[in-house]
């Protein structure tokens, strides 16, 4: 079976401090794991994905993500956060041999200026 | 090119009305999800075609939930005699290929239905 956790419901930075959004997985078999930003009365856009390829994924805006297996964890990053950052945050992890998508509950992202 | 579109993007409806939901994927895309996404919670699945066939249906939470997808495009998710706790966002995705776990799934906007 396989499932996310995502480890804070809410995440607060000061513009141009790093961010880190956590998320830890399970899966029975080999995982491709998604991150997912949602705007406000916007749609689901991809971050990042990793599909058993180089474990640090980049993805668009500067973040990047990590797979560790041993910890079985993709938290995603950035380095420096930018107010257009804030909104919603979704890990996804999707089992091999299966097209579902499994979510987390969701980290919402505030940036304080 | 045009990403994923819903329709409405709003929806008030009374307790036991039957609602209808369309979802335009993208031009040429051979998969298509429905997912429900509860108020502070993540997407959950329901159903997933391809083309015409609907492959699974197992997220479905009762038999008032209908799907289809009969030229293997737009699809429609039909709710029939709604309730309350059919209150959600309906999030519709579409990608290229035939179901895979690499596949990146491109979602629309979503239809918020309110049940009141």
């Amino acid at each position: 079976a396989q499932s996310v956790t995502q480890l804070d419901s809410h995440v607060s930075v000061s513009e141009g401090t790093p961010v880190l959004l956590r998320c830890n997985y399970s899966s029975s078999y080999s995982p491709s794991l998604f991150w997912y930003v949602q705007h406000p009365n916007k749609g689901l856009q991809l971050l990042l994905k990793y599909t058993s390829a180089a474990t640090l994924v980049k993805g668009i805006n500067g973040f990047e993500a990590e797979f560790k297996k041993s910890e079985t964890s993709f938290h995603l990053t950035k380095p420096s956060a930018h107010m257009s950052d804030a909104a919603e945050y979704f890990c996804v992890v999707s089992d091999l041999g299966t097209y579902k998508y499994n979510f987390g509950t969701g980290t919402r992202l505030k940036v304080l200026a | 090119g045009a990403g994923v579109s819903q329709s409405p993007r709003y929806k008030v409806a009374k307790r036991g009305q039957d609602v209808a939901l369309r979802c335009d994927p993208i031009s040429g895309h051979v998969s298509l999800f429905w997912y429900q996404q509860a108020l502070g919670q993540g997407p959950e699945f329901l159903t997933y075609f391809q083309n015409e066939a609907q492959l699974d249906k197992s997220g479905l939470p009762s038999d008032r939930f209908f799907a289809e997808r009969p030229e293997g495009s737009v699809s429609t998710l039909k709710i029939q005699r709604t309730q309350q706790e059919d209150s959600a966002v309906y999030l519709c995705a579409s990608s290229p290929t035939g179901g895979s776990s690499t596949d990146t799934q491109y979602f629309g906007p979503g239809t918020r239905l309110t049940v009141l």
